[in-house]
């Protein structure tokens, strides 16, 4: 059963603790997408990576990291220099940068308390 | 201005309806355009996609694209309460960056 998988599906943080948000998929996709969503916001990239060990800002990086060191996999790292990070937070994949249907994750739910 | 602009509602109308969503935009050079379906607490999901103007039909669902008032449709005809989710246009720039709306939030009433 492919898919995306995200975990996990709610999350609560203290300030100024860095928490990770893990991304995996098994569709054997080459480009990864990190997004947030707001209320009232359209999603807003983050990062992406296009290939293994290689990952590019998006329009809001700041306060934020990633890594791609297995194709399958995505983490998410939000820092603690990122000023508001409550959110809903979405994993996507695409074959390639080039294709416009982009597979996304459930999702998680972070909360800082 | 944002690039992408789409009233977030809410929208509720009565099972049957036919539902008009629509989302405008400031650059002339978007070529492809989808709308994504997201069902609460869910990740969105790719309902339609066309390439520059013109109409496409998938069973209840139209989308319609005018290029030349930079405005785009999404249609659905007889509208059930399965339907219910929020409605997210997108469009894109060749390889570049997908640029979404805010998404509208639509409820049908049985």
């Amino acid at each position: 059963d492919g898919g995306i998988t995200q975990s996990p599906k709610y999350l609560f943080r203290k300030e100024g603790q860095n928490v990770t948000l893990s991304c995996e998929q098994n569709l054997n996709h080459d480009a990864m997408y990190w997004y947030r969503q707001d209320p009232g916001q359209g999603l807003r990239l983050i990062y992406y990576s296009q290939i293994v060990n290689d990952f590019q800002k998006g329009d809001i990086a700041e306060g934020y990291s990633v890594s791609r060191e297995k194709k399958e996999s995505f983490p998410l790292t939000v820092t603690s220099a990122q000023k508001n990070p409550t959110a809903f937070y979405l994993c996507a994949s695409t074959p390639g940068l080039a294709n416009n249907e982009q597979f996304f994750g459930p999702g998680t739910r972070l909360t800082v308390l | 201005q944002k690039e992408v602009e789409q009233d977030p509602g809410p929208l509720s109308v009565p099972e049957g309806a036919i539902v008009s969503l629509n989302c405008t935009y400031s650059n002339s050079a978007f070529q492809y355009f989808m709308w994504y379906r997201q069902y609460s607490r869910k990740g969105p999901e790719l309902l339609m996609y066309t390439y520059s103007s013109g109409n496409k039909e998938d069973g209840r669902f139209t989308a319609q694209v005018d290029k030349s008032s930079k405005y785009i449709s999404l249609f659905i005809r007889d509208s059930q309460p399965s339907d219910s989710a929020t409605y997210l246009c997108a469009m894109r720039v060749g390889n570049n960056d997908m640029r979404f709306g805010a998404g509208t939030r639509l409820t049908v009433k049985p």
